[in-house]
C-alpha cells in the first residue's frame, strides 16, 4: 500500500520569505513524487515530479522540491514566496512496482501575507 | 489553458434528473480518470480507463456511470444522485499507465450540486 501525509493543513508565511509544504510518503518500492498546485475554483496543476537522478527537483512558477529518502519525504520549497502563490498544494505518490495509481495528500493551504 | 477540457463547468440537478459530465483530452494520452474532490476530503478516484477499456472502478455507486468513447472523451453520467453528491469532479489523463513517471494532468473540474 503507498500513502502520503502532508502534516499541515495551513502554512502561512509573509510575502519575500522562503517557503516549505512538508510531505511525507511511503511505499512497497521506489517512489515517484509529485507536487500539486489547486488555485480557487480551479482544477489541478501540475507542478514538478521526482522520478529519479538528482534529489533536488526544480519545477514551474520558481518552486522546487527536494527528495529525502532516508526521511521518506518530498518537501516543496521557494526561496521567496509571492502573494499569487496562495493556493491549496497537493503531494502525490506513486510506486514503482507494477500498475499502480497516484494517492494523494489531503492538502495544504498556502497563505501568503503581502 | 489545460490540455484537458471539461463542460459543463457548473450543474445543478435534482435528485431525480439524469446529466452527463464532459471531459476532453487534446494531449494524445492514453488513460484517462475520473476524481471526485469534496470539503475536507482527500482526493477520491473514482474510474480509471487505459485505452477505452476501463481498468479500476473504486466501489463507486451504480448511479455514477462512465463512458470512454475512444481514448480523447471520457463522460459520467448521472442519474439519482444524493445531496452528499455534491463536490467537484476532475477529470485527468496520462500517457498511458502502469509503473512509471507518467504524470497526470487535470481539467478546470466540474462543479456539481444536486438539490
Amino acid at each position: 500500500a503507498q500513502s502520503v501525509a502532508q502534516p499541515e493543513d495551513q502554512v502561512n508565511v509573509a510575502e519575500g520569505n522562503p517557503l516549505t509544504v512538508k510531505c511525507t510518503y511511503s511505499v512497497s518500492g521506489n517512489p515517484y513524487l509529485f507536487w500539486y498546485v489547486q488555485y480557487p475554483n480551479r482544477g489541478l496543476q501540475f507542478l514538478l515530479k521526482y522520478i529519479t537522478g538528482d534529489n533536488l527537483v526544480k519545477g514551474s512558477y520558481g518552486f522546487e522540491a527536494e527528495f529525502n529518502k532516508s526521511q521518506t519525504s518530498f518537501h516543496l520549497k521557494k526561496p521567496s514566496a509571492l502573494v499569487s502563490d496562495s493556493a491549496l498544494y497537493f503531494c502525490a505518490v506513486r510506486d514503482n512496482l507494477g500498475y499502480s495509481t497516484l494517492t494523494f495528500g489531503k492538502g495544504t493551504m498556502l497563505l501568503v501575507s503581502p | 489553458e489545460t490540455g484537458v477540457t471539461q463542460t459543463p463547468r457548473h450543474l445543478v440537478m435534482g435528485m431525480t434528473n439524469k446529466k452527463s459530465l464532459k471531459c476532453e483530452q487534446h494531449l494524445g494520452h492514453n488513460a484517462m480518470y475520473w476524481y471526485k474532490q469534496s470539503a475536507k476530503k482527500p482526493l477520491e478516484l473514482m474510474f480509471v480507463y487505459s485505452l477505452e477499456e476501463r481498468v479500476e472502478n473504486n466501489s463507486v455507486p451504480s448511479r455514477f456511470s462512465p463512458e470512454c468513447p475512444n481514448s480523447s472523451h471520457l463522460f459520467l453520467h448521472l442519474h439519482t444522485l444524493q445531496p452528499e453528491d455534491s463536490a467537484l469532479y476532475l477529470c485527468a489523463s496520462s500517457q498511458e499507465l502502469g509503473s512509471s513517471g507518467n504524470t497526470i494532468y487535470f481539467g478546470e473540474g466540474s462543479w456539481l450540486t444536486v438539490v
